[in-house]
C-alpha cells in the first residue's frame, strides 16, 4: 500500500509569490495535518482537517490556507510569500486524527523562497 | 508552557557502539510520548508510542523508557548502524480525550551521527 505521498518534492518561489502543496493520505485516512519544519527545528503544527472539516489550526497568519478534498486527499496554500516560509512542508495522515492516534508523514515538499 | 526538551542537541558516536538520547518535557495533560526518526530530507517515521501506563517499549534495536512521575524518556539505541545516522524526535500528545493532533508538542530533536 502506497503510504502518505506530496507533490511536488522541491518548489523554489520567490517573495510575494503563492504556492500550492499536494497531500494524499495513506488510503482509509481520513484525517490530514499539516507541518512547517525549518532545518534544524522540530515540526510545527499548521492545520488538521478530518472529514473536509477544519478540527485544529496552529499559531500561523492567514496567509495560509487549506482544504481537504471529498478523497481526502489535502491543499495548504500559502499567499505573499516571504523569506521566512522556506522550509520543509509535512504532511501526515491518521484513521480518525485524534491525538491519540498514531501519525504517517511524507516526506514533504522543500520550499525555497528567493 | 506545554513544552519538550531534547538532549543532547547533537551526537556522534562510533559504529556499533550504544547511545541514550534524552526528553523532558512539561505536557499536562499527559496522553501519549512517542519517539520519531526522521532522515535527512525525509518525513519523521514512527518508532514507538508510550501511553502512561507503559514504562518501557522497544522496536528493534531502539528501546523507549517513559518515567511520567519525572516526565522524562530516554530512547536507547544498541549497536548503532550507519543507518541510525538521523534526527530523533520526541513528541508528546496532551489531550488523553482524543482532541486534535494540535495537541501534539514536538522537541526540536538529536542529531544522531554514526561514524564508521
Amino acid at each position: 500500500d502506497a503510504g502518505v505521498t506530496q507533490s511536488p518534492t522541491h518548489l523554489i518561489k520567490t517573495r510575494g509569490q503563492h504556492v500550492t502543496l499536494r497531500c494524499s493520505p495513506i488510503s482509509g485516512h481520513k484525517s490530514v495535518s499539516w507541518y512547517q519544519q525549518v532545518l534544524g527545528q522540530g515540526p510545527q503544527f499548521i492545520f488538521q482537517y478530518y472529514e473536509k472539516e477544519e478540527r485544529g489550526r496552529g499559531n500561523f497568519p492567514d496567509r495560509f490556507s487549506a482544504r481537504q478534498f471529498p478523497n481526502y486527499s489535502s491543499e495548504l496554500n500559502v499567499n505573499a510569500l516571504l523569506l521566512g516560509d522556506s522550509a520543509l512542508y509535512l504532511c501526515a495522515s491518521s484513521l480518525t486524527g485524534t491525538s491519540n492516534q498514531p501519525q504517517h508523514f511524507g516526506d514533504g515538499t522543500r520550499l525555497s523562497i528567493l | 508552557k506545554n513544552q519538550v526538551e531534547q538532549s543532547p542537541q547533537s551526537l556522534i558516536i562510533l559504529e556499533g557502539k550504544n547511545c541514550t538520547l534524552q526528553c523532558n518535557y512539561t505536557v499536562s495533560p499527559f496522553s501519549n510520548l512517542r519517539w520519531y526518526k526522521q532522515d535527512t530530507g525525509r518525513g519523521p517515521v514512527s518508532l514507538t508510542i508510550m501511553t502512561f501506563s507503559e514504562n518501557t517499549k522497544s522496536n528493534g534495536r531502539y528501546t523507549a523508557t517513559l518515567d511520567a512521575d519525572t516526565k522524562q524518556s530516554s530512547l536507547h539505541i544498541t549497536a548503532s548502524q550507519l543507518s541510525d545516522s538521523a534526527s530523533y524526535i520526541c513528541v508528546v500528545s496532551r489531550s488523553p480525550y482524543g482532541g486534535s493532533q494540535g495537541n501534539l508538542i514536538f522537541g526540536k530533536g538529536t542529531k544522531l551521527s554514526v561514524k564508521p
